[in-house]
């Protein structure tokens, strides 16, 4: 069974500065990274997906990349919808997610 | 555009079943798979299972062995899942999503909440 971990549990950034999320797989997932942001009360939706794909209607300021096990989701410039909790997900065996990062307002 | 519309919120005894619909629109039912993924109060997102509709092929989480059976209606592109023996930890949302056989979720649908009273 592959465990997806990620850290922060908690970042507090500012509006406009760079976040930078990790992700981690207990053994190689390839590149079957997704990622996903969820906003209080609204169900997740797909940011990224390979590692690095940015899923339609995703803004440029989103990016992901790594491989095998470590895995990173940048958000080059925050603005204030993106205060959210982001998940990462696996999907080269049967799906599983992280425990998910909270991307808060310093 | 694809949408995943779900049935309403449920109250339940611990110890009976559930079962949550999830009706699609908008691109090819048959061409997709079908997860449901919970989410408890204030938790993280778990995979449940998954059915691929053209194939009637089902697939479970080890979790959820023996207690859950997702099912799909091609005739009215319509997806469900059946949860039994509830207890009070099955409190939470579900979500049908939407998988285009690659293993990540592009569409989701609205959630169902199930509370589990005893």
């Amino acid at each position: 069974e592959i465990v997806m971990t990620q850290s922060p549990a908690t970042l507090s950034v500012s509006p406009g500065e760079r976040a930078t999320l990790s992700c981690r797989a207990s053994q190689s997932v390839s590149s079957n990274v997704a990622w996903y942001q969820q906003k209080p009360g609204q169900a997740p939706r797909l940011l990224i997906y390979g590692a690095s794909t940015r899923a339609t209607g995703i803004p440029a300021r989103f990016s992901g990349s790594g491989s095998g096990t470590e895995f990173t989701l940048t958000i080059s410039s925050l603005q204030s919808e993106d205060f959210a909790v982001y998940y990462c997900q696996q999907y080269n065996n049967w799906p599983c997610f992280g425990p998910g990062t909270k991307v808060d307002i310093k | 555009q694809v949408q995943l519309v779900q049935s309403g919120a449920e109250v339940k005894k611990s110890g009976s079943s559930v079962k949550v619909s999830c009706k699609a629109s908008g691109g090819t039912f048959s061409s997709y798979t079908i997860s449901w993924v919970r989410q408890a109060p204030g938790q993280g997102l778990e995979w449940v299972g998954r059915i691929i509709p053209i194939l009637n092929i089902a697939n479970y989480a080890q979790n959820f062995q023996g207690r859950v059976t997702i099912t799909a209606d091609l005739s009215t592109s319509t997806a469900y899942m059946d949860l039994s023996s509830l207890r009070s930890e099955d409190t939470a949302m579900y979500y049908c999503v939407r998988d285009l056989s690659s293993g990540y979720f592009d569409h989701w649908g609205q959630g169902t909440l199930v509370a589990v009273s005893s």
